[in-house]
């Protein structure tokens, strides 16, 4: 099956700072969304981007499917961005199968 | 408030019994999975539905089954719960393809 893995698996930031989270998958997908689960446990869509460039406030996504990877931009980190990031891949369009990675594991530091 | 109701929140089972975990969305999504995550790793998918009446196998189907009630409401059913089933279950819905995933909250279940 597909693999997806993500780098790095721990990072720690202080606020402020800028960081860059990198999603590869080993084979062509049709869908791929980013995910953040809060230190509480909460899962929340960040970006639903199969391909090209989302931003949304702070964060910003690229999904290069050709090449087989995507990035999650975090710019100005704040404290609240704390939590786990997880990248998903759905194969096959319709089969609705999304594969996650396990995960980039960020601590922003006050 | 809209989103994806989960219940119950928590839940310990002795082994080789049975439970049904509920799930609704208030939506109007066509599609609902059901996802597993244990320690230090993403979550896997169980089952999902991608439309009302039709249910499909994910990754780790086997101790599990599903029903899509309507539109609103997918459960998910352990027949004879196993130590191995203790994990973090999250329920979610989307439109089809995936755009507009929500989570709900979890159910932690611990099977002794």
């Amino acid at each position: 099956g597909i693999q997806v893995e993500q780098s790095p698996p721990d990072l720690i930031l202080q606020e402020g700072a800028n960081s860059t989270l990198r999603c590869n998958f080993s084979d062509s997908v049709n869908n791929l969304q980013w995910f953040h689960q809060n230190p509480w446990g909460q899962l929340i869509n960040l970006f639903y981007i199969p391909s090209g460039t989302k931003q949304n406030g702070r964060l910003s996504a690229t999904t290069v499917a050709t090449e087989r990877y995507s990035l999650l931009y975090i710019s100005s980190s704040q404290t609240t961005d704390s939590g786990v990031y997880f990248c998903a891949v759905e194969r096959n369009s319709g089969t609705y199968k999304y594969i996650f990675g396990t995960g980039t594991r960020l601590k922003v530091l006050a | 408030n809209a989103g994806v109701t989960q219940t119950p929140k928590f839940q310990v089972l002795k082994t080789g019994q049975s439970m049904t975990l509920q799930c609704a969305q208030d939506m109007n999504h066509n599609s609902m999975y059901w996802y597993r995550q244990d320690p230090g790793m993403g979550l896997r998918l169980i089952y999902y539905s991608a439309s009302e009446g039709t249910t499909d196998k994910g990754e780790v189907p086997n101790g599990y089954n599903v029903s899509r009630l309507n539109k609103r409401e997918f459960s998910l059913r352990l027949e004879s719960a196993a130590p191995s089933q203790t994990s973090v279950y999250f329920c979610a819905s989307s439109e089809m393809g995936g755009d507009g995933y929500t989570f709900g909250s979890g159910t932690r279940l611990t099977v002794v």
